[in-house]
């Protein structure tokens, strides 16, 4: 079993550009989330799908931030301005599905420095 | 507003201590307590989900227990490789909320 894989792992990057972050789900998931792990805020949720749905983007930061998941088995994160203030851990997961007793399996994430 | 407290920040033990780490949560109507591992540069990895008060799970030296307001990770005779963060995590609708996390560090 690969896991959640997630790409690329470093990404360094100038203030102003974008930054387009990959993930790819457990095969048979059907729910997907993106957190952000910093270490004033720890870990935090900015989005979820479930069977490629946005559900709830109410964790997106800013209108900087936009996420996609055009399939099964891959979802997109961009930041469109990039900021240093959005530099940080980017951590993928992914469940079967939405029901409470079901796990979260998190991907090795993506640390984002943003110049 | 549902919300997550862990303590203490850090924890020093020696090999063999055993020792307690406490999550406080507040939430509207608990959707299920998570308990994962982070090791550093490494993904939050899952070690167990607690639902009910008085409910206990056990995984090698770990044993977590949950009562209506907070749950407790016993570390029993922990070793050197028990060493990382301990993140804990209450279901929101949906995502996880999580806690600040517990630094342990077992020397030999």
């Amino acid at each position: 079993d690969a896991g959640v894989i997630q790409s690329p792992r470093h990404e360094v990057t100038e203030m102003g550009q974008e930054v387009t972050l990959r993930c790819k789900p457990i095969s048979g998931h059907n729910s997907l989330f993106w957190y952000r792990q910093t270490m004033m805020r720890g870990l935090e949720l900015l989005i979820y799908f479930n069977n490629n749905v946005p559900i709830d983007d109410s964790g997106m930061p800013e209108d900087r931030f936009s996420a996609k998941m055009p399939n099964a088995s891959f979802s997109t994160l961009k930041i469109q301005p990039s900021e240093p203030r959005d530099s940080a851990v980017y951590f993928c997961a992914s469940s079967p599905g939405l029901r409470e007793q079901e796990t979260q399996y998190f991907g090795p994430g993506t640390r984002l420095l943003v110049l | 507003e549902d919300q997550v407290t862990q303590s203490p920040e850090a924890l020093r033990l020696q090999e063999g201590e055993s020792s307690s780490l406490n999550c406080s949560y507040t939430v509207s109507g608990l959707r299920g307590l998570f308990w994962y591992r982070q090791d550093p540069g490494k993904g939050p990895e899952f070690l167990f989900t607690l639902y009910s008060a008085g409910e206990e799970k056990e995984k090698e030296r770990l044993k977590a227990t949950l009562t209506k307001k907070e749950s407790f990770l016993h570390i029993t005779a922990p070793k050197p490789e028990d060493s990382a963060t301990y993140l804990c995590a209450v279901r929101s609708p949906g995502g996880l909320i999580f806690g600040q996390g517990t630094t342990l560090q077992v020397k030999p």
